[in-house]
């Protein structure tokens, strides 16, 4: 079975610095896809970005990365330049490769960006 | 943006009623699923559906659980009397077919409310 873990329920960073976020997961499988979610205090799960585990090269979206490390089964956050806006809880999340299967996701880390 | 939608957005009942919640899914997706998240606690799978039937459900999803997709838009999820730990957020999600649409796109959720 595939477990993913959060080692950091709470962080906290200043407007505009840098802060990663940590993400281990379990798995026998080779192909799979790991995702991180962000849950403002509205709820909604919000996509944030995703990773192919067949690709080597980390993902990136605008301020939002990810380091990658297959071997070692780690896939962590980087919020660059963080903003207010970024405070809410991040989920990382793991997927099976191919359609329809369901999703695994860690306990979640609250983050909280101050001015 | 195509987006999925959830309603109601809010739902209090009582024990033993029960509550049908309702999602639209995007409209070229062919891959449902319902989540639940109990407040303060992960998101956890309850069940996929595709080809109009389920193709994989947890241990949460037992009998006083069901799934439907009553029409080409519509996907419900049923729960016949309501416990009082039934109480959580419910999200549906949705996904794409085929290499590189494996990503499942989270609705705004319903916040279900047992009393």
């Amino acid at each position: 079975a595939q477990t993913v873990t959060q080692s950091q329920p709470e962080m906290s960073v200043q407007e505009a610095e840098t802060v990663t976020l940590s993400c281990t997961y379990d798995t026998s499988e080779s192909n799979y896809y790991l995702f991180w979610y962000k849950q403002p205090p509205s709820r909604q799960m919000i996509l944030v970005i995703r990773q192919e585990a067949y690709k080597q090269q980390n993902a990136t979206e605008n301020r939002f990365s990810v380091n990658f490390q297959k071997a070692a089964k780690s896939f962590s956050l980087k919020i660059s330049d963080s903003q207010l806006g970024d405070t809410a809880m991040y989920f990382c999340a793991f997927m099976k490769h191919h359609n329809n299967n369901d999703m695994r996701f860690g306990a979640g880390t609250r983050l909280t960006v101050k001015p | 943006e195509p987006e999925v939608t959830q309603t109601p957005s809010h739902q209090v009942t009582q024990m033993g009623q029960e509550v049908i919640l309702r999602c639209v899914p995007i409209s070229n997706h062919l891959y449902f699923y319902w989540y639940r998240q109990i407040l303060g606690q992960k998101v956890e799978f309850l069940v996929s559906f595709y080809n109009n039937e389920i193709s994989e459900k947890s241990e949460i999803f037992d009998d006083q659980f069901s799934v439907e997709r009553p029409d080409g838009s519509n996907f419900t999820l049923k729960i016949r009397s309501t416990k009082l730990e039934d109480s959580a957020m419910y999200f549906c999600a949705s996904e794409g077919v085929g290499t590189g649409q494996e990503t499942q796109y989270f609705g705004p959720g319903t916040r279900l409310l047992v009393l």
